[in-house]
């Protein structure tokens, strides 16, 4: 599965939008887009996927770009709760591993 | 419903004992997977189940780790002859759907294993 790249850690007010970015300049046309994201003392949580096309859920919205090099992962307000590290994750459809290769993430912290 | 669930949640081991850890994932969920994060990491993959037969355990780091799963729901994940380097939290994972691309895995809470 192609890499991806994210900061380390970013920071959000409460109650704003927040938008963390993945770099995924070797993604291939099979590949999904996934985020995971890890509260505090807790296992990963499913967040989004998608493919081409932006996509939105109750969760958080996913913007990818054109070329599909980068997406961006969108809390469109930040509460306490959403502080955790997030994941970028590609899963080819075709070929590769069954298993999640998580990386470092972005510690997002959300300031009251 | 339920979600997976692991168990202990906490475990201390002098270094050599064997230690077992289990794992009950969502039922009638074919894919299950271990995973292992240390401190400060993203979980790493262990190895894979889907049904009874272990389809993938290149993660294993040595040959005192051991899994199984042998009526394909439960799963235990067996140390044997801890070492401190194996102080880590061990995730278990299930997931329904048998494609890659779209499938979604869903975490336990994990067990934390120290080694003293």
């Amino acid at each position: 599965d192609a890499k991806t790249t994210q900061p380390n850690s970013m920071e959000s007010n409460e109650e704003e939008p927040v938008h963390l970015p993945c770099n995924h300049s070797t993604i291939s046309g099979t590949d999904y887009i996934h985020w995971y994201r890890q509260l505090p003392s807790q296992g990963p949580e499913y967040v989004i996927h998608g493919l081409t096309s932006n996509v939105n859920n109750r969760m958080a919205s996913l913007a990818i770009a054109e070329d599909r090099k980068s997406s961006t992962l969108i809390l469109h307000r930040a509460t306490l709760r959403d502080a955790a590290v997030y994941y970028c994750i590609l899963r080819d459809s075709q070929t590769g591993a069954n298993n999640l290769f998580f990386g470092t993430g972005t510690r997002l912290t959300v300031i009251p | 419903g339920a979600g997976v669930s692991q168990s202990p949640r906490y475990k201390v081991a002098k270094r050599g004992q064997d230690v077992a850890l289990r794992c009950d994932p969502i039922s009638g969920h074919v894919s299950l997977f271990w995973y292992q994060q240390a401190l400060g990491q993203g979980p790493e993959f262990l190895t894979y189940f889907q049904n009874e037969a272990q389809l993938d355990k290149s993660g294993l780091p040595s040959d005192r780790f051991f899994a199984e799963r042998p009526e394909g729901s439960v799963s235990t994940l067996k140390i044997q002859r801890t070492q401190q380097e194996d102080s880590a939290v061990y995730l278990c994972a299930s997931s329904f759907s048998l494609y890659r691309g779209t499938d979604t895995q869903y975490f336990g809470p994990g067990t934390r294993l120290t080694v003293l």
